[in-house]
C-alpha cells in the first residue's frame, strides 16, 4: 500500500535557522508531490508542487523542495525561518492518473523569536 | 483565499445521529474531494466526485456518502455517527480530473461526536 512518511513530528527552531523537513513515500510508479502548510485555524495552503522536470522546485514564502527519485524523497527546505512560519507542514503524494492525495502525518514547526 | 467554502465551521452531534456537511467549490472546478483529518493526523481521502458521479473512494464505510450538484457544490453525509468520526472534514476542489491539476482546500468543518 502507498504510504507517506514524515519522520519529524515536531521541530523547534530559532528565527533565522535553516529548515529541512523530511518526506519519503513508498510507491514505485510516477508520482506528483506536494507540500502543504496549515497555519493555526486556517486551511491547507499549497507551498509547492512537483509534477515533472527540474527536481528542485521553488514555492511560496521562500520554501523549496528537492525530489530525489532514487531515495523516494521530497524534502522541504528553507534557508532562514521566521516566526510566521510556525505551522503544521504536510507532505502529500498523488499517483499519476489517480484522483486523490496520500498525506503524511504532518510535522509541526515551532519557530522561536 | 482558495475559493472553496465549507459550512458549518463547527458542529456537535450525538452518537447515532446523521450529519450533512456542505462545500462550495472554486468557480469552474468540476472535481470535488472530501478528506477526514483526525486530530494529530494527516488528511485521509474519503471520496471524490467528478461531474456528479463518484469516481474514487478511500477506505471509508458506506455510511459515508456524498453528492455533487450541477453547480459543483457538494455534500458529505455521514449516517450512524460514531465517536471516532470526530474530526476536521476538508473539502477540496480542482479543475480537471487526474494529474496536472492543483487541489485547493477549504477551511474545513469541525465535527465533534459525543
Amino acid at each position: 500500500a502507498q504510504s507517506v512518511s514524515q519522520h519529524n513530528h515536531h521541530v523547534i527552531l530559532s528565527e533565522a535557522a535553516s529548515l529541512e523537513l523530511g518526506c519519503n513515500y513508498s510507491y514505485g510508479g510516477t508520482v506528483n508531490l506536494f507540500w502543504y502548510v496549515q497555519y493555526p485555524g486556517q486551511h491547507l495552503q499549497l507551498l509547492l508542487k512537483y509534477f515533472s522536470g527540474d527536481p528542485l522546485v521553488k514555492g511560496i514564502k521562500g520554501f523549496e523542495a528537492e525530489f530525489i527519485k532514487s531515495k523516494f524523497s521530497f524534502n522541504l527546505r528553507k534557508p532562514s525561518v521566521q516566526w510566521s512560519d510556525t505551522a503544521e507542514y504536510f507532505c502529500a503524494v498523488r499517483l499519476t492518473g489517480a484522483n486523490n492525495l496520500f498525506f503524511g502525518t504532518g510535522t509541526r514547526l515551532t519557530v522561536i523569536p | 483565499e482558495t475559493g472553496v467554502t465549507q459550512s458549518p465551521t463547527h458542529l456537535i452531534k450525538t452518537r447515532g445521529q446523521q450529519v450533512t456537511l456542505r462545500c462550495s467549490s472554486q468557480s469552474g472546478h468540476n472535481t470535488v474531494s472530501w478528506y477526514q483529518q483526525a486530530l494529530g493526523q494527516g488528511p485521509q481521502f474519503i471520496f471524490q466526485y467528478y461531474r456528479e458521479e463518484e469516481n474514487g473512494r478511500g477506505n471509508f464505510p458506506p455510511r459515508f456518502s456524498g453528492l455533487q450538484f450541477p453547480n459543483y457544490s457538494s455534500e458529505l453525509n455521514v449516517n450512524a455517527l460514531e465517536l471516532d468520526d470526530s474530526a476536521l472534514y476538508l473539502c477540496a476542489s480542482s479543475l480537471v480530473q487526474g494529474s496536472g491539476n492543483t487541489i485547493y482546500f477549504g477551511e474545513g468543518s469541525w465535527l465533534t461526536v459525543v
